[in-house]
């Protein structure tokens, strides 16, 4: 149990265009979902928090504007990189949160690799 | 502002080494830490967590990991690795209830058959 899916796996596209990436909780129900970029060798560094139902709440230095994350529903949120330019080129794993679980973990999919020409 | 230090970058050991991975954290919260693992090409996993309680804490795989609060610490060990242990391992803390995560900049082992 508690799978979390990301489309696409990876994606090419040109500068200045758009790319919406989904994040799926296959069997379960997320209230909370995660997302966050990771440059080659480098960590995880968290980008927003996303609430299913309400606005995501986005960390320091990470522009809302360019980053829109919508989770409209309780198993999917979308990141969509808004007017894409090379420096956006990374990967891009989201996690999630089962619904009112004490557990406190956080199950992640397997990441979307961007790469912006 | 918390923070999570792994002092080992990159590790390479041979099959049947035993393996100890340093992790140090900066919060004054209440502490619940993680070991989470990447191996090529595939998704993050959890190894194992500490909440409370025992501060040893037996993972998946056969690792295990101690909390010593006196020192920040939250290393992460296996008595005898194999070659499959290749991954990059992440630890963690998270954010009282915020349920954020602040990972380490991860430690990549190569093990050699």
């Amino acid at each position: 149990g508690a799978v979390v899916s990301q489309h696409p796996s990876w994606v090419i596209c040109k500068s200045g265009t758009s790319v919406k990436i989904e994040c799926r909780s296959l069997d379960f129900q997320a209230t909370t979902m995660f997302w966050y970029r990771q440059f080659p060798k480098q960590s995880l560094m968290l980008m927003a928090t996303s609430n299913e139902g309400s606005k995501a709440t986005y960390e320091q230095g990470v522009e809302k504007d360019k980053f829109l994350i919508n989770h409209a529903s309780l198993t999917l949120s979308t990141l969509t990189v808004t007017s894409a330019h090379p420096e956006d080129s990374s990967f891009y794993i989201c996690s999630a949160v089962i619904g009112g679980s004490l557990a406190l973990e956080q199950f992640f999919g397997p990441g979307t690799r961007l790469t912006v020409l | 502002a918390q923070s999570v230090s792994q002092h080992n970058h990159h590790v390479i050991l041979s099959e049947a080494a035993s393996l100890e991975l340093g992790c140090n954290y900066s919060y004054g919260g209440t502490v619940n830490l993680f070991w989470y693992v990447q191996y090529p090409g595939q998704h993050l996993q959890l190894l194992l967590k500490y909440f409370s309680g025992d501060p040893l804490v037996k993972g998946i795989k056969g690792f295990e990991a101690e909390f010593i609060k006196s020192k920040f610490s939250f290393n992460l060990r296996k008595p005898s690795v194999q070659w499959s242990d290749t991954a990059e391992y992440f630890c963690a803390v998270l954010e009282d209830s915020s349920y954020k995560l602040i990972f380490g900049s991860g430690t990549r082992l190569l093990v050699r058959p």
